[in-house]
């Protein structure tokens, strides 16, 4: 069954690094979300990407944060100078079109900034 | 409350025993989803429940969904030391293509 990849499994960056964290969504999917989950906290979403833009981000997706999409098979999040707080779970998620509900996850990132 | 609140936030039962995870929501939504997580690993999709819907099965999980009370029930029946997860539920709006807004999660420990 095709699957959501994520790549490295755990990060470990020094603070004020940049990073880039990356998934392959499942391949006929258009949809791209990704989610963090600080550690003992619950899943917060951070931005989803439809088309070649983002469609919607929250709070927590500032100037620092940024997404793309560089190739056919790649969903990238870039965290251009890492905080302490942003040491999270990073999760990638997809969707197929014609589907609207149940979005794919992936096994998640882990970043510890230190 | 937040969208999505979990109650009880921890629960410990005997395996065997059955599970009852309980979800309040605050907008209304599209559908209600509930995922699993082992300590520190990825979200694993377990059943998704749309409005319209109002119980649904799939081997020993039974969602319940009352659109009224905005809230949702997770039951895990025979319960087995492999469930011990954490369980969230996550809701998604009309519209769909869009976010899902996850729950503050139930702990459960199955204890064999």
């Amino acid at each position: 069954e095709p699957e959501v990849t994520q790549t490295p499994s755990h990060q470990v960056t020094q603070m004020g690094q940049e990073v880039i964290l990356r998934c392959v969504p499942i391949s006929n999917h258009l949809y791209f979300y990704w989610y963090r989950q600080i550690l003992g906290q619950k899943v917060e979403f951070l931005v989803s990407f439809y088309n070649n833009e983002i469609s919607e981000k929250s709070e927590i997706f500032d100037d620092q944060f940024s997404v793309e999409r560089p190739d056919g098979s790649n969903f990238t999040l870039k965290i251009r100078s890492t905080k302490l707080e942003d040491s999270a779970m990073y999760f990638c998620a997809s969707l197929p079109q014609g589907e609207t509900d149940t979005q794919y996850f992936g096994p998640g990132t882990r970043l510890t900034v230190l | 409350s937040q969208q999505g609140e979990e109650d009880p936030q921890a629960l410990s039962i005997q395996e065997g025993e059955n599970a009852t995870m309980n979800c309040s929501y605050k907008t209304s939504i599209n559908n209600l989803q509930w995922y699993r997580q082992n300590s520190g690993r990825g979200l694993v999709h377990l059943i998704l429940i749309r409005s319209n819907e109002r119980e649904k099965h799939s081997g020993r999980l039974r969602v319940t969904l009352d659109t009224s009370k905005k809230s949702s029930s997770l039951l895990i029946t025979a319960s087995r030391a492999a469930d011990t997860a954490s369980y969230f539920c996550a809701t998604g709006r009309s519209g769909g293509y869009q976010k899902v807004t996850f729950g503050t999660g139930t702990k459960l420990q199955v204890i064999p």
